[in-house]
Order: C-alpha cells, then structure tokens, then sequence
C-alpha cells in the first residue's frame, strides 16, 4: 500500500474562496482523522470518522469547516469562505479497525490563504 | 474530552546526553499512549507506543514508562545523536476512539 495520500501538497487560494483537501486512507484503515497544524496551536483533531460515519467534530473550529467520507478510500475536508487564518498544514491520518492501534499520517497539505 | 500536556517545549541537549519528555493526560479511560517523531517538513511517525496494562517499553536508545495512577507517561532518549533532533509529540488514544496529541517538543541535539 502506498500508505495515505493527500492531495493537493500545497494550496495558495485568496480569501474568499473555497478549498478542498483531499485524503486517501490506507486499505483497510476504518478509522480516518483530520488534524490541523500551526506553530501556536500544535496539532489539533479537527474531526474523525469510524467507518465513514462521522464521531467526532467538535474540533472543527467553524461552520466555515466540513468534512465528508462517501465512501472508505475517500474524505474531503473544506473550508468555504477561506481566511488567513485558516492558514496550517493540514493532516489526515487513518488506523485500523481496533482502537489502539498505529496512526499513520499522510504527507499533509499546507494551506495559504492572502 | 481528553486532554494532553506537554512539557518541556523545546529542549536542547549534548550528544550522547539523555533527554526526556513528559505528559499528562485528563481521561483515566485512556488505554494507548504513542509517541511521533516528525522531521522538519514531514509527516508525524510513530517511534514508540505503550499500552496501559504495561509499565515501561524499550526500544533500542528510548524508552516509556507509563503511571497508570498519575496519569503520566515519559519518553526517554538516551545516548542522543543529531539526527534526534526533531518535534517529538506524545498523544492519548480514549476509549471513545479520539486520539489527541500534546503540543510537542522541539528537541534539539547539539554536536
């Protein structure tokens, strides 16, 4: 498995506008996170899904935020209207269908938004 | 929710010194602790991992211990090398299936 991949690695949108980051979790991973990070807040769980079900999302900090998983190889997360503060790389993160188990992290996507 | 705080923030040692790392956590259903190294401009990957029902786990030149009571766990380095030199997070995996992580250190391994 070429282990999660996230697309697209950098973004650059202005402010306003709508962006999309996109995750691939790894074959058979039935647990999918998004974390977000920046220098003053580390990384923080945005929202995680167990088998495509959304959990938990009390960490999305807006209704600016979603995210979505129509199915097990896919999760989108967007951000509509995009601000400078949304600025941060953007991780996504799957484990397998025990708890407990190693979260393997993709390459992230860093996000500026002028 | 579970909450996890780390200290030092940064930390700078000599090579071949030894550096530790410490964090607490809020929820004493929390069952998994792993640590992550992540590199300048990469991803977070695991370097180590405790379970509950274990006190202490090695792995070559680090180590965790974990106090079930306290709700405390520590990673330690020994023999440090430059290429240690890293952000190192620890996090806590709850029952609930959230796994939060603290807010790092950024150990510094000075030749």
């Amino acid at each position: 498995d070429a282990g999660v991949i996230q697309s697209p690695r950098h973004e650059v949108t202005e402010m306003g506008q709508e962006v999309t980051l996109r995750c691939k979790p790894i074959s058979g991973h039935d647990y999918l996170f998004w974390y977000r990070q920046t220098m003053m807040r580390g990384l923080e769980l945005l929202i995680y899904f167990n088998n495509n079900v959304p959990i938990d999302d009390s960490g999305m900090p807006e209704d600016r935020f979603s995210a979505k998983m129509p199915n097990a190889s896919f999760s989108t997360l967007k951000i509509q209207p995009s601000e400078p503060r949304d600025s941060a790389v953007y991780f996504c993160a799957s484990s397998l269908s025990r708890e407990n188990t190693e979260a393997f992290f993709g390459q992230g996507t860093r996000l500026t938004v002028v | 929710g579970e909450n996890v705080e780390q200290h030092p923030s940064t930390l700078s040692v000599q090579e071949g010194d030894s550096a530790v790392i410490k964090c607490t956590y809020s929820d004493s259903a929390s069952n998994y602790f792993p640590w992550y190294k992540q590199e300048l401009g990469k991803r977070p990957q695991l370097i180590i991992d405790i379970r509950s029902n274990v006190g202490e786990k090695k792995d070559q030149r680090i180590a965790v211990t974990l106090n079930k009571t306290a709700k405390h766990f520590s990673l330690h380095i020994t023999e440090t090398q430059p290429e240690d030199s890293a952000v190192y997070f620890c996090a806590a995996w709850d029952q609930g299936g959230k796994l939060i992580f603290g807010q790092g250190t950024e150990l510094s391994v000075k030749p």
